[in-house]
């Protein structure tokens, strides 16, 4: 089975810094990665994924994360955030496109 | 635009009612997904759906059912809720040529007194 950890459950971050989202994952298998954002009151929203070639993956809204197979990670970054970006994101995992597992969720919270 | 609507933002329920939980998206998608989301526990698959009449246990599948009788339409059922059930409820569906890309509802918070 797969599993999906998030290492931090809230991240503050200063407006127009950077920011780095953390997300490993365990697997005996090929995975496929995707990043999804849920604004307040919302559903979630994919924000990117990588399915195959280019370990480097730019998705929506100026974000972007990278595929380490060694590590077994696929960390979301953006280089400056707005206070727009506040919201929690959501790594998951597949590896059939029928079953995606969720991490915990780390909330974001862009500080004026 | 794709669109994956939900029947109700907000439900509160009695300890032993039945509820019904409904999903309906205009995207032709085969595959829908019904997860449960709690704080800390992020989000939880219990019950899919890659066809018409077609249904597959997730992980969480006790004391749901679901029906899919029509392809655009995806319910969820709670046979006698329970306190333990209140959480958020998101229905999702992909298409079996982009069976990666999800498409979520807005979701529907459950509160079951």
């Amino acid at each position: 089975a797969q599993s999906v950890t998030q290492l931090d459950s809230q991240v503050p971050v200063f407006e127009e810094a950077p920011v780095e989202l953390r997300c490993n994952y365990s697997s005996s298998v090929s995975v496929y990665l995707f990043w999804y954002v849920q604004y307040p009151n919302q559903g979630l929203q994919l924000l990117l994924k990588y399915l195959s070639g280019s370990t480097l993956v730019k998705g929506i809204n100026g974000f972007e994360a990278e595929f380490n197979k060694s590590q077994t990670s696929f960390h979301l970054r953006k280089p400056s955030v707005h206070i727009s970006d506040t919201a929690e994101y959501f790594c998951a995992v597949s590896d059939s496109g029928n079953q995606f597992y969720f991490g915990t969720g780390t909330s974001l919270t862009v500080i004026p | 635009d794709v669109k994956v609507t939900q029947s109700s933002r907000y439900l509160v329920k009695r300890t032993g009612e039945k509820v019904f939980l409904e999903c309906v998206q205009d995207m032709d998608h085969e595959n829908m997904f019904w997860y449960r989301q709690d704080p800390g526990l992020g989000l939880r698959l219990i019950y899919f759906s890659y066809d018409v009449k077609m249904k597959e246990k997730g992980d969480i599948p006790e004391g749901y059912s679901v029906s899919r009788e029509k392809k655009e339409r995806f319910s969820l059922i709670l046979e006698s809720a329970s306190t333990n059930q209140t959480s958020m409820y998101l229905c999702a569906s992909s298409g079996r040529t982009s069976p990666y890309e999800q498409y979520f509802g807005p979701g529907t918070r459950l509160t079951v007194t």
